[in-house]
């Protein structure tokens, strides 16, 4: 069945670390998004890459990288210079024509510990 | 700066209701709309996508309509079940293909 996938569901970061987080999608879809969930906040855009070897910044996006070298990749690392790492993650993908629905893999939670 | 205003923040009904969220945005100049739903620790699940030159868009119970010269969008769901309750999200997208979302609403329905 096609869809986006992320792992791991849970993520437990010692202080200091680097951290990555893994998307994958077999829709095909050419654009894919990172968004972060706080509690009683909406959903802020991290990066997001609307093509292949290419990625802009949201508007949260110290602390974090992402690379884009495959079409269905997207993973997204959390450095150890974000200083509240600690949250939901959300990634996303869409087609890249304008008016395409967006889907949302089942979110990463990670904790800092 | 585009910001996306959901209302209620929370809401409860009894089961058969029916029932009206809100979302509100700054700028009109948006490509589409589109309603989620977040059931708790879980990802985003699409529910309806409404295109700037649609007004309303229905699935099931669910029926969605956009007026853009407002800047409002509004998700009718018809006789309420306990298995709707979640948060709902509303997010617009822009012409650089972001989508920005609202907070949210929590709905309860109760049996």
């Amino acid at each position: 069945d096609g869809g986006i996938t992320q792992s791991p569901k849970y993520l437990f970061r010692k202080e200091g670390q680097n951290v990555t987080l893994s998307c994958e999608q077999n829709l095909n879809h050419d654009a894919m998004y990172w968004y972060r969930q706080d509690p009683g906040q909406g959903l802020r855009l991290i990066y997001y890459s609307q093509i292949v070897n290419d990625f802009q910044k949201g508007d949260i996006a110290e602390g974090y990288s992402v690379s884009r070298e495959k079409k269905e990749s997207f993973p997204l690392t959390v450095t150890s210079a974000q200083k509240n790492p600690t949250a939901f993650y959300l990634c996303a993908s869409s087609g890249r024509r304008m008016n395409t629905e967006a889907f949302f893999g089942q979110g990463t939670r990670l904790t800092v510990v | 700066k585009q910001e996306v205003t959901q209302i209620p923040a929370a809401l409860s009904v009894p089961e058969g209701e029916n029932l009206v969220l809100n979302c509100s945005f700054t700028d009109s100049a948006i490509y589409n709309l589109q309603w989620f739903r977040q059931d708790p620790g879980k990802g985003l699940t699409s529910l309806l996508l409404i295109q700037s030159s649609q007004r309303e868009q229905t699935s099931g119970r669910l029926n969605a309509s956009l007026d853009k010269s407002s800047g409002r969008s509004t998700l009718y769901i018809a006789a309420s079940q306990p298995g709707d309750s979640a948060t709902y999200l509303c997010a617009w997208e822009t012409g650089a293909n972001n989508l920005f979302f609202g907070t949210g609403t929590r709905l309860t329905v109760i049996p």
